[in-house]
């Protein structure tokens, strides 16, 4: 089965140090993989996506995300963390199966908190 | 361009009662999905709806239920509503039907309360 796993369920981070929230999926075949950040109150806001080419995706807001097949991960990234990053992110991946309607499946989020 | 609506922002209701959840998607998308964010359980897929027709659905009881106008637009419909109902509900949209390379955009979600 299709799964998402986002080992932590909070990341602590200084600003204007780098950060890193972590994402491991489970697939068969190919994965199509996203980040999503929600602020309080607030649905979800896409950041971005991999679904081929190079492993170093760049999203929105400065965020970054690396995929590494081996280590089914697709972590995202943050050269220098500022404290209005802090919200709720999602990792999810795309189910493909043809009876799937490629629904999302979603990580369990991991809170990122950035203290001045 | 504007982004997913969805309205109400809030609902309350009473056990037993039925709740309509209304989204516009994204101009030119024919797809929506319907989630369930509900405190301790994560977000998970409800219904997927393009070109007026259910494509799917998620591990839910068939009371809720939903469907999609001309317009695209769709409805979530909940019968006989429990307390555990309570959650987040929202809706996403994507060009459709479909690449698994296409991005799903979320709406600002309504908030179900069940007393």
């Amino acid at each position: 089965a299709q799964s998402v796993a986002q080992p932590e369920d909070q990341v602590n981070v200084a600003e204007g140090n780098p950060l890193t929230v972590k994402c491991t999926y489970s697939v068969s075949g190919n994965p199509y993989l996203f980040w999503y950040v929600q602020y309080p109150n607030r649905g979800l806001q896409f950041l971005l996506k991999y679904i081929t080419g190079d492993n170093l995706v760049k999203g929105s807001y400065g965020f970054e995300a690396e995929f590494n097949k081996s280590q089914t991960s697709f972590h995202l990234k943050k050269p220098s963390a500022l404290v209005s990053d802090s919200a709720l992110y999602f990792c999810a991946v795309r189910d493909i199966r043809m009876d799937s309607s490629y629904k999302l499946i979603f990580g369990s989020g991991t809170r990122l908190l950035v203290r001045p | 361009e504007a982004g997913v609506t969805q309205s109400p922002t809030h609902l309350i209701k009473t056990r037993g009662q039925q709740a309509t959840l209304r989204c516009s998607p994204i101009s030119g998308h024919t797809s929506v999905y319907w989630y369930q964010q509900a405190l301790g359980l994560g977000l998970q897929f409800l219904l997927w709806y393009d070109e007026g027709e259910e494509r799917n659905r998620g591990n839910f009881p068939p009371r809720f239920s939903g469907r999609q106008f001309p317009n695209y637009s769709s409805e979530l419909n909940v019968n006989a509503l429990e307390l555990e109902d309570s959650a987040l509900y929202l809706c996403a949209s994507s060009r459709g039907l479909d690449t698994p390379q296409e991005t799903q955009y979320f709406g600002p979600g309504t908030r179900l309360l069940v007393l």
